[in-house]
């Protein structure tokens, strides 16, 4: 069956590190989000990719960077990590424009 | 003033109870609305789109006021199974199709 994975689940780590949280669909979806949800702000769109080699800043994307060199995958990348990145984040795909978007698990990160 | 909003709750209801939330948004040349449905810990999943004429799906019933700028859902006959936090959400207008989620409401069903 189609899916779309995160990983890591959990990620700890220390301010000024940069990481990356990968995100991976079988589904062939063009479309790809990364979202992060914090209490009282719901889900805040971070990048968004349409295609190969496009990417495209969210609401929220200071701090983040992500690249799409094929259709399966869109990593997120912090830069420096920042103790206000501690956040959980949802990556998602979608065929169309205003089709549904499947999320994947979501990775837990905690900035020390 | 956020560009969708939901009362957070939390809606504490029995087994068997009709429950029904609302949302507003400030765009009113949205054109496509959802519910999301978010267990705790778990990733967001569409429960159903909203038409602009209403539609049901079992005992989950979705309307759309366009004056007064609102989308509804309701629940009938609640099971335990419903309680979650359910997420408004609305297409943006600005030919991104970026979705614009509330924050949610949260839906506690008890025995």
């Amino acid at each position: 069956d189609a899916e779309i994975t995160q990983s890591p689940r959990h990620k700890i780590t220390e301010t000024g590190r940069q990481v990356t949280l990968a995100c991976h669909q079988t589904w062939n979806h063009n479309n790809m989000f990364w979202y992060r949800q914090d209490l009282g702000h719901g889900l805040r769109l971070i990048h968004y990719s349409y295609g190969v080699q496009d990417t495209n800043k969210g609401e929220v994307s200071d701090g983040y960077s992500v690249s799409r060199s094929n259709t399966e995958d869109l990593p997120l990348t912090l830069e420096s990590a920042a103790s206000s990145q501690t956040s959980v984040y949802f990556c998602a795909s979608s065929e169309g424009g205003e089709d549904e978007q499947y999320f994947g698990p979501g990775t837990r990160l905690t900035v020390t | 003033r956020k560009e969708v909003e939901q009362d957070p709750g939390p809606f504490n209801v029995p087994e068997g109870a009709t429950v029904a939330f609302n949302c507003t948004y400030s765009n009113s040349a949205s054109q496509s609305f959802f519910w999301y449905r978010q267990d705790c810990r778990k990733e967001p999943k569409l429960l159903m789109s909203v038409y602009s004429s209403g539609n049901e799906d079992g005992r989950f019933t979705a309307q759309l006021n366009r004056a007064s700028q609102y989308i509804s859902l309701l629940i009938r006959d609640s099971k335990l199974s419903d309680s979650a936090t359910y997420l408004c959400v609305v297409i943006a207008m600005d030919s991104s199709y970026k979705l614009i989620f509330g924050s949610g409401t949260r839906l506690l069903v008890r025995p």
